[in-house]
């Protein structure tokens, strides 16, 4: 069964951080490659990051580069997304995601604002 | 960055009727291996987007047969047979060739 429950939203002040957690399945996190993407408020999709399934390779979106930090941890069935110094324009549904199979979170909500 | 371009943005249509949604690359997507990696989603309202079509082509399962998804390289067409009321929500393309992988702007589809 496909499972993908994100958790960790909230709301943060701008220059804060947050930790995104996804729990998977076994069976979804057993595919090469893990991904979160966001969608702000009214707005489209947009892919943040990508972490290959033994973690040694990990991309990233350019407006977060060396803001966010992917990873995983495959004994937990489980992935993660450390976000720091938050700013407004993060403000955004994150969805953890293998979108190439059709498998995706609910999303958690994340709010930067004062 | 690969830019993608979905034509039109919005559709109105009649239940019943045939509908077509584009989506154009400023590069090709078509990999060595033969395969345009070249994704079509449905949002829904509140629910996150869900697979109708990957690799250009191939319908992923679940996906109604009224949905079909043709082209190659950088022009690449989605097609409703007849829509029903339960296909109003936004349609993205996505491709996954090149990082970053970059989705369409969305075509948000209603029922007249």
């Amino acid at each position: 069964e496909v499972q993908l429950v994100e958790s960790g939203g909230g709301l943060v002040q701008p220059g804060g951080s947050l930790r995104l957690s996804c729990a998977a399945s076994e069976f979804t996190f057993s595919f090469d490659w893990m991904t979160w993407i966001r969608q702000a408020p009214g707005k489209g999709l947009e892919w943040v990051a990508n972490i290959k399934r033994d973690g040694s390779e990990k991309y990233y979106v350019d407006s977060v580069k060396g803001r966010f930090s992917i990873s995983r941890d495959n004994a937990k069935n489980s992935l993660y997304l450390q976000m720091n110094s938050l700013r407004a324009e993060d403000t955004a549904i994150y969805y953890c995601a293998v979108p190439g199979i059709g498998h995706w979170g609910q999303g958690t909500l994340v709010t930067v604002s004062s | 960055d690969v830019v993608m371009t979905q034509s039109p943005l919005s559709l109105s249509v009649t239940p019943g009727q045939p509908a077509s949604i584009s989506c154009k690359s400023s590069q090709s997507l078509l990999y060595s291996d033969g395969k345009s990696y070249l994704y079509w989603y449905l949002q829904k309202p509140g629910q996150p987007p869900q697979l109708l079509i990957y690799e250009a082509s191939n319908r992923f399962s679940g996906a109604p047969d009224r949905f079909s998804g043709s082209g190659s390289g950088t022009d690449f067409t989605l097609k409703l047979s007849r829509v029903e009321a339960e296909d109003v929500g936004i349609y993205y393309c996505m491709q996954s060739i090149q990082l970053p992988w970059t989705f369409g702007q969305g075509t948000k589809v209603e029922i007249k």
